[in-house]
């Protein structure tokens, strides 16, 4: 079984911290890698893609690849309260398109 | 451009009812996705259509159905609902290059 994990938090971060955020993933065949951000009640909107190992940034946000350790991580620099949500870590699974999501990270941005 | 469009956004079911979940694209995308998603355990693909005329299970797919209908349209199917069936309903498409687009997601409660 194909897993992908997150820490479910909440994760608490300071209105202009930075925020980081951690997925694991158990394929070590996968290649692409995807981080949505769901508020709540909404559906998965994407936010960042990443296919190479290394750092990717736009915006405030950065996506980092290690596939080495299987870990892909996103930064969130400058948090706003307006990105209070939950942030799911996807892989994509096959060549049929399917992913593999987490659970989700909540996060907080206190003012 | 409406995206992924999904109706109903609410429903009610009670145990053995049937019900269908619409979904329709205009983005000319070749592959539909359902998912479910339940507190704590992320989205979990119920069917998917990697082309139109072609259907295939996911990762949860017992007490479903689908159609694809043709290329715009795909359809998941309830033929006696379970109360295990409570749970938020997102269809999505997938694009050339990128990550899923989602649809508003339809939340149904079995009693």
């Amino acid at each position: 079984q194909k897993e992908v994990e997150q820490n479910s938090g909440p994760l608490s971060v300071p209105e202009g911290a930075i925020a980081s955020l951690n997925c694991t993933y158990s394929d070590r065949g996968s290649q692409s890698f995807f981080w949505y951000r769901q508020y709540s009640g909404k559906s998965p909107e994407l936010i960042m893609f990443i296919y190479s190992n290394g750092d990717k940034e736009d915006g405030r946000f950065t996506a980092q690849l290690n596939k080495a350790s299987q870990y892909v991580s996103l930064l969130i620099r400058d948090s706003q309260p307006s990105d209070s949500a939950t942030y799911l870590c996807a892989v994509r699974d096959d060549s049929w398109g399917k992913f593999q999501f987490g659970a989700g990270t909540q996060v907080v941005v206190t003012p | 451009n409406a995206g992924v469009t999904q109706t109903p956004k609410f429903q009610v079911l009670k145990t053995g009812q049937s019900m269908t979940l619409q979904c329709a694209q205009d983005m000319n995308h070749n592959s539909m996705y359902w998912y479910r998603q339940d507190p704590g355990m992320g989205l979990r693909l119920i069917y998917y259509s990697a082309s139109e005329g072609t259907t295939d299970k996911g990762e949860v797919p017992n007490g479903y159905n689908v159609s694809r209908l043709n290329k715009r349209e795909f359809s998941l199917r309830l033929e006696s609902a379970a109360p295990s069936q409570t749970s938020v309903y997102f269809c999505a498409s997938l694009g050339p290059t990128y990550g899923y687009t989602f649809g508003s997601g339809t939340r149904l409660t079995v009693v």
